[in-house]
């Protein structure tokens, strides 16, 4: 069973189109963060939410954090075909030094032209 | 300023070897992290060093092993190789160990390893 369960796995829309993504849990977590991976490439860090309930906005992209901690969505607004990537949340439980960042498996989205 | 560099970027080696990758972190990054991503797991934890220790260690067996060097740099080696360790294999800085701060990792583009 995954610690961070993503969905949908898998996203193929038109250019132009909005699309959610959700990154879920039962776990409380101090932090969590969303990536973007494209093919041949390591993740690239996006945006890190602390806050229940934290919005935060990156040009078309929106990222939040939900009230309890648990879960967090990222919605794309007129999707664009370099937004074609496989996106991961990644969620940091406690502080101490058992402390690690544990990723989901990730939504693959591609956007077609 | 460099990113993190990860040698070598490709690499085929035969069941029962052993392989070791390399990465050196951002400069003035002291923590570096290990994961392995293949498709039906996704990334899972390795380990993660700080200051030349180790700080944090994933559920992976003992043939799986790791160390920093005085500068940051940091390798991983596999013992004894089977076919289940063909991945993706990414090491990530961060300027602080994570245990401290939400910072983010800076990772690297990765080891494509392959067993046969």
């Amino acid at each position: 069973t995954q610690l961070l369960e993503q969905s949908p796995q898998f996203l193929s829309i038109q250019e132009g189109e909005n699309l959610t993504v959700y990154c879920n849990s039962s776990s409380v977590f101090s932090s969590l963060q969303w990536y973007r991976q494209e093919p041949g490439e390591g993740p690239v860090l996006l945006v890190t939410v602390v806050t229940g309930g934290e919005v935060k906005k990156l040009k078309r992209l929106t990222f939040q954090f939900g009230d309890a901690r648990k879960d967090s969505s990222l919605h794309i607004t007129a999707a664009q075909p370099g937004d074609t990537g496989l996106y991961l949340c990644a969620a940091r439980r406690g502080r101490g030094s058992g402390s690690r960042l544990t990723f989901g498996e990730g939504t693959q989205l591609t956007v077609n032209p | 300023k460099a990113g993190v560099t990860q040698t070598p970027r490709y690499l085929i080696k035969t069941r029962g070897q052993q392989v070791t990758l390399s990465c050196s972190p951002i400069s003035g990054h002291r923590s570096v992290s290990w994961y392995q991503q293949t498709p039906g797991q996704g990334l899972q934890f390795l380990f993660e060093y700080f200051s030349e220790t180790q700080r944090n260690k994933g559920n992976f067996p003992g043939r799986f092993s790791g160390r920093q060097f005085s500068n940051s740099r940091s390798e991983m080696n596999v013992s004894t190789l089977e076919l289940g360790d063909s991945a993706l294999y990414l090491c990530a800085s961060s300027l602080v160990s994570p245990v401290w701060a939400n910072y983010g990792y800076t990772f690297g583009s990765g080891t494509r390893l392959t067993v046969v």
